[in-house]
């Protein structure tokens, strides 16, 4: 099975600044096949179910604000809020959708400083 | 606009079993697979279990294979999961959630509300 783990559990950031999440897979989730990571990334605010920002590593879900990017490739990836609003308090999550059973990292927790 | 209303949810005492089923509108179902994630309580999510949109291939997590089971009616765009010898552990908000392919489990684009199930004595 595929271990997903994300750096760091929490982080603190200040309003406009950008915050950076990492998260790292135990083996390759990159198919040469077809050029892909498989990858999401999903955020999830107090009390709401998750929502998908991100997929393919790096491509936006529709009606995603374009201040979230997503990049990585093989085991290292990252999600980067380019300038921190106060709605993006949230825990993010990143999954591996190569094998089943796919697998989520721990979380990220992100807060305001 | 994609619903999925989660319903079975309870509590239920360690060994007993409990069936979740998840009604889904707003979208062509057997044209989705679909996955059941569960978060416990201050945790993180996990997966749980996924099907393909025509049912004839079902995945499952370590935590619950050979305990679990995963199903869908399409007649009814209903998924299910069968939770049988159910442990403390178990104990979690149970998500019914849309996979964004039909024939492969691949990224999740549609979560439900969630169904509480507590295991406890």
């Amino acid at each position: 099975d595929i271990v997903m783990t994300q750096s760091p559990d929490s982080l603190a950031v200040s309003l406009g600044e950008r915050a950076t999440i990492n998260c790292k897979s135990s083996q390759s989730i990159f198919y040469s096949s077809n050029n892909k990571n498989y990858l999401a990334w999903y955020q999830q605010k107090p009390g709401q179910s998750p929502k998908l920002l991100i997929y393919w590593a790096s491509t936006r879900e529709s009606g995603v604000p374009d201040r979230f990017s997503g990049s990585g490739s093989g085991t290292d990836f990252t999600l980067t809020i380019s300038s921190l609003q106060a709605e993006d308090v949230a825990v993010y999550y990143c999954q591996q959708y190569s094998v089943t059973p796919c697998s989520f990292g721990q979380g990220t927790k992100l807060e305001i400083k | 606009e994609v619903q999925l209303l989660e319903s079975g949810g309870g509590l239920v005492q360690p060994g007993g079993s409990l069936r979740l089923s998840c009604a889904a509108s707003g979208f062509t179902f057997d044209m989705s697979a679909m996955n059941w994630v569960r978060q416990a309580p201050g945790k993180g999510l996990e997966w749980v279990s996924g099907i393909t949109g025509s049912g004839d291939s079902t995945y499952y997590g370590d935590s619950v294979k050979g305990r679990f089971t995963i199903s869908r009616d399409n007649s009814k765009s209903t998924l299910y999961l069968q939770m049988n010898s159910l442990r403390a552990e178990d104990t979690a908000v149970y998500y019914c959630a849309k996979d964004h392919r039909m024939a492969k489990i691949s990224w999740i684009d549609n979560w439900g509300q969630g169904s509480l199930v507590t295991v406890s004595s």
